[in-house]
């Protein structure tokens, strides 16, 4: 198993340039996540999903947009980077919901110039 | 939503000693409180969690306690090793989401 993965794990864009991050997993779990982790914050909610094609908004969802077309992948798009949006993102996934155990990726490390 | 806060934001102990780190949370409704440690370039990995109707739960030399009408819960770590060190993160579940605390960076010296 691999467990969770998430594509690519760098990346540099230019203000204005879009992207998608990737994140799939191999564990059957129905609920995904994606957060952004910056210095002296700690991890920030973006969008979650409880299920394949449903998404849900976190604490910091603007800017972000997301699609769960399938259970094992969960996309992050950026339609207008800006330089906020620096930061490292990981996804996560669990069986069932908040009273699990969320197993995290190894994170995309993103920059904004 | 949840408010989570963590103390303190970094702290270094030697190898061998114990530390602490604390968290309060403002919701009284959360019933599961884990904790991760995330090594340097990695996501954060689940060490130890505690669930409401418990009050301390211990795996080999981590232990967490919880103490829900103060709203706050501690992770104790005893006879530290170098391997140890990493940031270290509380968090506690409101609805289908979970909030994180700021995280601690735990340095130990040899």
């Amino acid at each position: 198993n691999a467990g969770v993965t998430q594509t690519p794990k760098f990346r540099v864009l230019k203000t204005g340039q879009s992207m998608t991050l990737l994140c799939a997993q191999d564990m059957n779990h129905e609920y995904m996540y994606w957060y952004r982790q910056d210095p002296g914050m700690g991890l920030r909610l973006i969008h979650y999903s409880v299920g394949e094609g449903t998404t849900a908004k976190g604490e910091v969802p603007d800017g972000y947009n997301v699609s769960r077309l399938k259970k094992q992948n969960f996309l992050l798009g950026l339609e207008s980077a800006a330089p906020s949006q620096t930061s490292v993102y990981f996804c996560a996934s669990s069986s069932r919901q908040s009273s699990d155990t969320q197993y995290f990726g190894p994170g995309t490390r993103l920059t904004v110039l | 939503g949840e408010n989570v806060e963590q103390h303190p934001s970094t702290l270094s102990v030697q190898e061998g000693d114990s530390a602490v780190i604390k968290c309060t949370y403002s919701d009284s409704a959360s019933n599961y409180f884990p904790w991760y440690k995330q090594e340097l370039g990695k996501g954060p990995q689940l060490i130890i969690d505690i669930r409401s109707n418990v009050g301390e739960k211990k795996d080999q030399r981590i232990a967490v306690t919880l103490n829900k009408t103060a709203k706050h819960f501690s992770l104790h770590i005893t006879e530290t090793q170098p391997e140890d060190s990493a940031v270290y993160f509380c968090a506690a579940p409101n609805f289908n989401k979970f909030y994180f605390g700021s995280g601690t960076k735990l340095n130990v010296k040899p």
